[in-house]
């Protein structure tokens, strides 16, 4: 079965510092890969995805992620955190020619931001 | 261009109550989605549609119900609340199914308590 896991529930950084999320997942092929954050009240926003080619990707707001298919992961990073950047951040995958296009969520990794 | 609307923002029923949570979109999008968000847990899929008329179950459909009359707008019912049904309801809608072509867009959510 299709799963998605993050092994971090919550996640505090200082501002300035890097950051990493980690993302792995499990599915027969290689999936689409997707990056949402979630700011408090807010809906879900795209900060980037993977279909194929170059395994890092850049996405909105200085984020950045890795595909490693030996690894089965999609980790997500960020060279310098800003205060704003406080959300949680959920890793989803997407079935390849799916007819159905719904995602699978991982549960979510909560970072905090300190001054 | 407002995107994926969903009303109520809040809602707070008895057990036993029913209910329509709304959504709509005016992307022109042929599917749409219904996830449910419970705390310290991923999104799971409701229920989605792949174009007016056509409805088909997600992973936890049960003390739901939906309906596809239009393409803009996607409602869930709940016929009889219970508490088990608290959560926040995302609504989320992609031009098709092929990630590749179009991610899903989120709305803010609607947050559900059942008391």
């Amino acid at each position: 079965a299709q799963s998605v896991t993050q092994p971090d529930i919550h996640i505090t950084v200082s501002e300035g510092a890097s950051l990493e999320l980690r993302c792995n997942y499990s599915y027969g092929a290689t999936p689409y890969l997707f990056w949402y954050v979630q700011s408090p009240g807010q809906g879900l926003q795209l900060l980037l995805k993977y279909f194929s080619g170059d395994t890092l990707v850049q996405g909105i707001k200085g984020f950045e992620a890795e595909f490693k298919r030996s690894q089965s992961s999609f980790n997500l990073r960020k060279p310098s955190v800003h205060w704003s950047d406080a959300a949680e951040y959920f890793c989803a995958v997407g079935a390849r020619g799916g007819s159905q296009g719904n995602l699978i969520f991982g549960k979510g990794t909560k970072l905090s931001v300190k001054p | 261009n407002a995107g994926v609307t969903q009303t109520p923002k809040f809602r707070i029923l008895k057990i036993g109550q029913s209910m329509t949570l709304q959504c709509t979109q005016d992307m022109n999008h042929n599917y749409m989605y219904w996830y449910r968000q419970d705390p310290g847990m991923g999104l799971k899929l409701i229920y989605y549609s792949v174009g007016a008329g056509i409805t088909d179950k997600g992973e936890v459909p049960n003390g739901y119900n939906v309906s596809r009359s239009t393409t803009e707008d996607f409602p869930l019912r709940l016929e009889l609340a219970a508490p088990s049904q608290t959560s926040v309801y995302f609504c989320a809608s992609s031009y098709t199914g092929e990630l590749s072509n179009q991610p899903q867009h989120f709305g803010d959510g609607t947050r559900l308590s059942i008391l």
